[in-house]
């Protein structure tokens, strides 16, 4: 089982205000990062899967970044809204199975 | 909606006792997945199937089990509770059990063990 950590464990942003959090995953043998997005009394929802070092998406406000070499990947959110309010995941295999291991996430809260 | 179908959204059933778990994946998905997710831990993958056939298998307890039938529902079934099998368990589909492809995750089944 991967050791997936991410930080901060919660954050709070005034409505209109950018921010940012951290995944950070072994660097070696890396295979991919995915990131979640898990909304009070729904399912979590995937918003991206990146592979390669380097590698940025983008989904509308929300973009992420990758770095295979440090371990490292950040999520943005621009411009937040309190619709972005939720806890986002991520996670990684260990191996080329699928055997995802999950950060505890982050959990933001948009203040209007 | 993910696509995704849990049945049931709760249980409510008492130590030592067994209950089946249901999950309909996504229509063209052939991979299912199940998660548990217990008070104050995160996610923890429990079985992976892949077209009816066991592929990856997690920290799942003896008294679990899966299967994957060849409508490709999965059921998971967990025997002789335990208090602390309390969770919120979920299942999770994709089209195929590459790293790379994006779990769909249904809304979860809350078992209380009481």
């Amino acid at each position: 089982i991967l050791n997936v950590e991410q930080s901060p464990q919660s954050l709070h942003v005034q409505e209109g205000d950018s921010t940012n959090f951290t995944c950070s995953f072994p660097s070696s043998n890396f295979y991919a990062l995915h990131w979640y997005r898990w909304e009070t009394a729904k399912s979590p929802e995937a918003l991206f899967v990146m592979t390669l070092n380097g590698d940025e998406k983008k989904k509308g406000r929300i973009s992420a970044t990758l770095n295979t070499k440090e371990g490292y990947s950040y999520l943005y959110i621009k411009g937040s809204q309190p619709e972005d309010s939720a806890t986002y995941l991520c996670a990684s295999p260990g191996s080329n199975d699928y055997k995802l291991s999950f950060g505890a996430g982050t959990t933001v809260t948009v203040r209007a | 909606d993910s696509g995704v179908t849990q049945t049931p959204k709760h249980l409510i059933t008492a130590t030592g006792q067994r209950v089946t778990l249901r999950c309909s994946p996504r229509s063209g998905d052939l991979s299912v997945y199940w998660y548990q997710q217990s008070l104050d831990q995160g996610l923890q993958f429990l079985i992976q199937y892949y077209n009816g056939e066991e592929r990856a298998k997690g920290n799942i307890l003896e008294r679990f089990s899966a299967q994957q039938f060849p409508d490709l529902h999965s059921e998971l079934n967990l025997s002789s509770l335990e208090l602390g099998d309390s969770a919120l368990y979920f299942c999770a589909s994709s089209p195929s059990p590459s790293y790379n492809s994006p779990l769909h995750f249904g809304n979860g089944t809350r078992l209380t063990v009481t």
